[in-house]
């Protein structure tokens, strides 16, 4: 089983370019997540879906659009990179949303 | 939102138990108590969650207080493989009244030969 699925896994941005972080689930999961990861600060919620068609600000949404394409399909924009978006970032999907929450294996991003 | 506060470090053994203690003591009457491991360059992986008392499963086991203050996770017999980063959570229902989890800095546990 993939679970869920990242792409890409690395990326080199410059300053002020755009890109957009995929993310698709194949467990029929109804709510959806993206989490950034920075050294010593654990994982912090960026946005999160709790259903098909609901999208949702978490703690450090500033800088980031989401698109939730499908229930499989959970997108994470950045319009205009900032170096202070350099971070490793993870999807995550569940069932219900207390309990047993599924990973991606991140995306590290550098934006220079 | 409930916040947690957790050890940021211990060290272990091989073979011996470890015990990673939480405190949690703005907890809700709603909020469920569920406990994750990282590896480095991976996702946070589920290890157990519970509401009270104890929970067992083929990994850990969590025990929760009557008060749920705070409580403890257990990982018997740890092998140099259970050297991770541990992460407690409180949490309730996204889409619900508000909620999410939140993440906090976890605790690195570093088990020694």
């Amino acid at each position: 089983n993939a679970g869920v699925t990242q792409t890409p896994k690395f990326q080199v941005l410059k300053t002020g370019q755009s890109m957009t972080l995929q993310c698709a689930q194949d467990m029929n999961h109804n709510s959806m997540y993206w989490y950034r990861q920075d050294p010593g600060m654990g994982l912090r919620l960026i946005y999160y879906s709790a259903s098909e068609g609901t999208t949702d600000k978490g703690e450090v949404p500033n800088g980031y659009n989401v698109s939730r394409l499908n229930k499989r399909e959970f997108s994470l924009r950045l319009e205009s990179a900032a170096p202070s978006q350099t971070s490793v970032y993870f999807c995550a999907s569940s069932e219900t949303p207390t309990y047993g929450y599924t990973f991606g294996s991140g995306t590290r991003l550098t934006v220079v | 939102l409930a916040k947690t506060t957790q050890p940021i470090s211990m060290d272990s053994y091989e073979g011996q138990e470890v015990n990673i203690t939480c405190s949690h003591n703005n907890i809700a009457t709603n909020d469920y108590i569920t406990w994750y491991q990282q590896f480095p360059s991976q996702g946070p992986r589920f290890i157990i969650q519970g509401y009270k008392t104890k929970v067992t499963n083929e990994v850990a086991s969590l025990f929760i207080p009557a008060d749920r203050k705070s409580s403890t996770l257990s990982l018997p017999r740890v092998s140099l493989s259970d050297t991770a980063v541990y992460y407690c959570l409180v949490g309730r229902k996204p889409g619900g009244s508000q909620g999410n989890l939140i993440f906090g800095k976890g605790t690195k546990l570093s088990v020694k030969p």
